[in-house]
């Protein structure tokens, strides 16, 4: 399975767009690129995912490179409440495929 | 459609004891993961089935842990003979069959403290 690289940590003003890079240069042509995030000690939010082509939805934007090598997720206005670990992870589409999460980025939103 | 349930959020159990945790996964969901997360640690996969059948428990420890998804009812992480390290977040997510690009959906969690 391909593994991923984030920043340990990320500041970001608050009203700002957050972007938070992820890096898959092993990926594989079958595999996803999913984000999560875990606010505090709550259970895990799927945010989006995405395969070939940029993705929006009604939290965030998934830009990935044309090789498919990283990735960024857009906050494109932060609030405070978006102040979690964020995990980027790369899946394939093979039956029996679980989540693996890595350290994931801590964002900060500051006032 | 309720997302996924798991109960009890808070489990105290003395060493020695057992400890029985629930997950009931979403409406239409045959798929359901378990993870567990140590105090400032990240998300360790421990097992993933679909109903009645395993389908990868390469993250469970050998021991006093076992994990099952019944044709009815909710699926059950069983932790026998709870010891201290056993204190943990334990998290379950649900998935519809594993198709190409679906996603998992998580629990709140429950808090096992073993004292």
């Amino acid at each position: 399975d391909a593994k991923t690289t984030q920043p340990t940590s990320m500041d970001c003003a608050e009203g700002r767009a957050a972007n938070l890079p992820c890096n898959h240069s092993t990926i594989s042509g079958n595999e996803y690129v999913y984000w999560y995030r875990q606010i505090h000690s709550q259970g895990p939010q799927y945010i989006i995912h995405g395969l070939k082509n940029n993705e929006t939805n009604e939290m965030a934007s998934l830009i990935i490179t044309e090789d498919r090598k990283s990735s960024t997720l857009i906050l494109p206005h932060a609030t405070l409440r978006d102040t979690a670990v964020y995990y980027c992870i790369v899946r394939p589409d093979n039956y029996g495929q679980n989540f693996v999460f890595g350290p994931g980025t801590r964002l900060s939103v500051l006032p | 459609n309720a997302g996924v349930m798991q109960n009890p959020r808070h489990l105290v159990r003395r060493r020695g004891q057992e400890a029985r945790l629930r997950c009931s996964p979403m409406k239409g969901h045959s798929h359901v993961y378990w993870y567990r997360q140590l105090p400032e640690e990240g998300l360790k996969f421990m097992v993933y089935l679909q109903k009645e059948n395993i389908i990868d428990e390469s993250g469970m420890p050998k021991e006093r842990f076992s994990a099952e998804f019944p044709k009815e009812g909710p699926s059950i992480l069983r932790i026998q003979q709870v010891v201290r390290g056993d204190s943990a977040a334990y998290f379950c997510a649900s998935s519809p069959p594993n198709l190409a690009d679906t996603e998992a959906f998580f629990g709140q969690g429950t808090r096992l403290t073993v004292v």
